[in-house]
């Protein structure tokens, strides 16, 4: 299993502002992402923190947007750049930890509201 | 990519009686299915997973079926309690993250 300590936990942003959201795992863990919750929606994968190299972005999301950076086998961040309402969301960071199509967890969110 | 559609979006059901949720896939590549329950303000849990190796799962109250012909799994809460009410998400699987299904907002009322 895997414990996920994100910090904030919620935060309300001013539009046009960046916030950067911490994630730090219990142990060392290979598969770390980060995913979208949108208010009553599923959540949606924004990208896959690579340890040393640089973020892999789904359709839909950039890297001037979502700016992720993955330190070591512990740590990343994701930074929300230059925001507006339609960011308002809450943003997960999720790692696997027993290999592929094993349980994923999940860090307990950021709750953004911007305004 | 892989699309995981979910229905019903929501589901009332009675105290002591059974809720079933339906998932499909598209990718017939896809071998592992797990469902997700995420209660209010809190973080997705795994509740149980499925395998393409086997048809059916059990653990206690919940049961998850697989039926990869048609490509799609179920999930069966039987005997339910007020405590069951949540969001219920399926998911397969997109490299080592999740696609995840729309969700199924679950009220079970005494």
């Amino acid at each position: 299993s895997a414990v996920i300590s994100q910090k904030p936990s919620r935060d309300i942003c001013q539009r046009g502002t960046s916030l950067t959201i911490q994630c730090q795992v219990d142990s060392q863990v290979t598969m770390m992402f980060w995913y979208r919750q949108q208010p009553g929606q599923s959540l949606t994968l924004i990208a896959t923190a690579n340890q040393g190299s640089e973020a892999t972005y789904e359709s839909g999301f950039v890297i001037d947007k979502f700016p992720i950076s993955r330190p070591n086998l512990t740590f990343s961040t994701l930074t929300v750049s230059n925001m507006s309402p339609e960011d308002s969301s809450i943003y997960l960071c999720s790692v696997v930890v027993g290999g592929l199509n094993t349980e994923a967890f999940f860090g307990q969110g950021t709750r953004l509201t911007v305004v | 990519g892989e699309n995981v559609e979910q229905h019903p979006s929501t589901l009332s059901v009675q105290e002591g009686d059974s809720a079933v949720i339906k998932c499909t896939y598209s990718d017939s590549a896809s071998n592992y299915f797990p469902w997700y329950k995420q209660e209010l303000g809190k973080r997705p849990q795994l509740i149980i997973d499925i395998r393409s190796n086997v048809g059916e799962k059990k653990d206690q109250r919940i049961a998850v079926t697989l039926n990869k012909t048609a490509k799609h799994f179920s999930l069966h809460i039987t005997e339910t309690q007020p405590e069951d009410s949540a969001v219920y998400f399926c998911a397969a699987p997109s490299g080592y993250a999740l696609n995840f299904g729309k969700g199924t907002s679950l009220l079970v009322t005494p």
